[in-house]
């Protein structure tokens, strides 16, 4: 079984530029979400998708970040611009019941 | 609100000893706790999870947990190290039980010297 797909792993931009993330989770996981990873500290939600629709996306600066999951699969993050704060490694992850299940990550490095 | 403590940021054991990783959860509902492994540039990898059955939950790796109500602990436990053991340690709580979003600890690296 194929684990969650996150393209790129690694992203380097400089400060104002637009970047996105692309996650393909396991097939068969309705719940999909994305979190952030600061250096040093452990993951926080930023958006929780159930199937199509996000049901929670209460921590996701909205004001430059946004995500989609079009027909309840893939998704995308998009941060426009970005910000030297916004480095971080942006993991996502798929669910079945209580059990979620990561991605490897991109590590975001903002100039 | 959900939250949780995990004491020590680094822990460091030598081979063969017992590894012993804390955590403490705070939860208004029954809680769903969880540990998750992360390695160098890799995702998390769920360990374990408790979810109402057994205190005491056996995992992946030779890992287990026992959940202390009493003591709101979910603490972590090896036996014997292994070098493949060095890596970061995540206490999770669920905020919503079976179907809640996941509140994690600031982890704890593990460090296994020869």
């Amino acid at each position: 079984e194929a684990g969650v797909v996150q393209s790129p792993r690694y992203k380097i931009i400089e400060k104002k530029q637009p970047v996105a993330f692309w996650c393909n989770p396991i097939s068969g996981h309705n719940t999909l979400y994305w979190y952030r990873q600061n250096l040093g500290q452990g993951p926080e939600l930023l958006i929780r998708y159930e199937n199509e629709e996000a049901v929670d996306d209460s921590q996701l600066p909205k004001d430059r970040f946004s995500a989609e999951r079009l027909k309840g699969v893939d998704s995308t993050l998009k941060i426009q611009p970005a910000e030297l704060g916004d480095s971080a490694v942006y993991l996502c992850a798929s669910g079945y019941h209580y059990e979620q299940y990561f991605g490897p990550g991109t590590r975001l490095t903002v100039t | 609100a959900q939250s949780v403590t995990q004491l020590g940021s680094h822990v460091s054991v030598s081979e063969g000893a017992l590894v012993l990783l804390r955590c403490n959860y705070s939860s208004s509902v029954p809680p769903y706790l969880f540990w998750y492994v992360q390695y160098p540039n890799q995702g998390l990898q769920l360990l374990l999870k408790y979810t109402s059955a057994a205190t005491l939950v056996k995992g992946i790796n030779g890992f287990e947990a026992e959940f202390k109500k009493s003591e709101t602990s979910f603490h972590l436990t090896k036996p014997s190290a292994h070098m493949s053991d060095a890596a970061e340690y995540f206490c999770a709580v669920s905020d919503g039980g079976s179907q809640g979003n996941l509140i994690f600890g600031k982890g704890t690296k593990l460090s296994v010297k020869p």
